[in-house]
């Protein structure tokens, strides 16, 4: 079944410690990128990628990092996450880069928690 | 800069009563227009899209109408069920490829 793949769907952590949230994709696609979704706030980019070793930074990029090793996988990485993280976290990638129609698949989501 | 406004939330309806969800958006050039459904506990998924003025998307009974005269993309579906409650966006996709979502309207749907 063609998928995007994210974990932990949940997630408590304290603040300060590093945390990972794994992001898998088995549709071949380009295009990946991660979102934050936060109550009246829609969905905000974080970052993207185009390609393999190509990542470029979104609309809220603080704090977090990313990277793009191999096509299928593009974990999103706290170093030090604070409470302003708390948040719905969603992957999501597509066929074609940006230039193009091509829709978003969105993985189920990570509900982060940082005390 | 391009943005996207929806109606707020939440919209609460009764079983087969007409729905509308607003959608206006501000951006140069011609952008491609989305709406988005989000199901509770899962992430976003595409329910219809148009890319040129005067097209009209459709889908599981919604539809919606690029009108640039009006910058407007509303959401329309003449008898909602029970399954469509869920959290509905409207995005835009930008001449430089940027997907830009609005806040999200929640529907609620009552038997």
């Amino acid at each position: 079944e063609a998928q995007v793949t994210q974990n932990p769907r949940y997630l408590i952590t304290v603040t300060g410690k590093k945390l990972t949230v794994t992001c898998s994709q088995n549709m071949n696609h380009e295009y990946m990128s991660w979102y934050r979704q936060d109550p009246g706030l829609g969905l905000r980019q974080i970052y993207y990628s185009m390609n393999v070793e190509a990542t470029d930074k979104g609309d809220v990029p603080e704090g977090y990092k990313v990277s793009r090793k191999e096509k299928r996988n593009f974990p999103l990485i706290l170093e030090s996450p604070s409470p302003n993280q708390t948040s719905l976290y969603f992957c999501a990638s597509s066929l074609e880069s940006l230039i193009g129609n091509s829709p978003l698949h969105f993985g189920n989501g990570t509900r982060l928690t940082v005390t | 800069g391009n943005s996207v406004t929806q109606m707020e939330g939440p919209v609460t309806l009764s079983e087969e009563a007409f729905l509308t969800i607003n959608c206006t958006y501000t951006a140069t050039g011609y952008p491609s227009l989305f709406w988005y459904v989000q199901y509770p506990g899962e992430g976003l998924q595409l329910l219809l899209k148009a890319t040129k003025a005067d097209d009209k998307g459709s889908n599981k009974g919604f539809e919606a109408t690029y009108r640039k005269e009006t910058t407007s993309f509303h959401l329309e579906k003449g008898s909602v069920q029970v399954s469509d409650s869920a959290v509905y966006f409207c995005a835009l996709r930008d001449q430089g490829g940027k997907l830009i979502f609005g806040q999200g309207t929640e529907l609620s749907v009552k038997p």
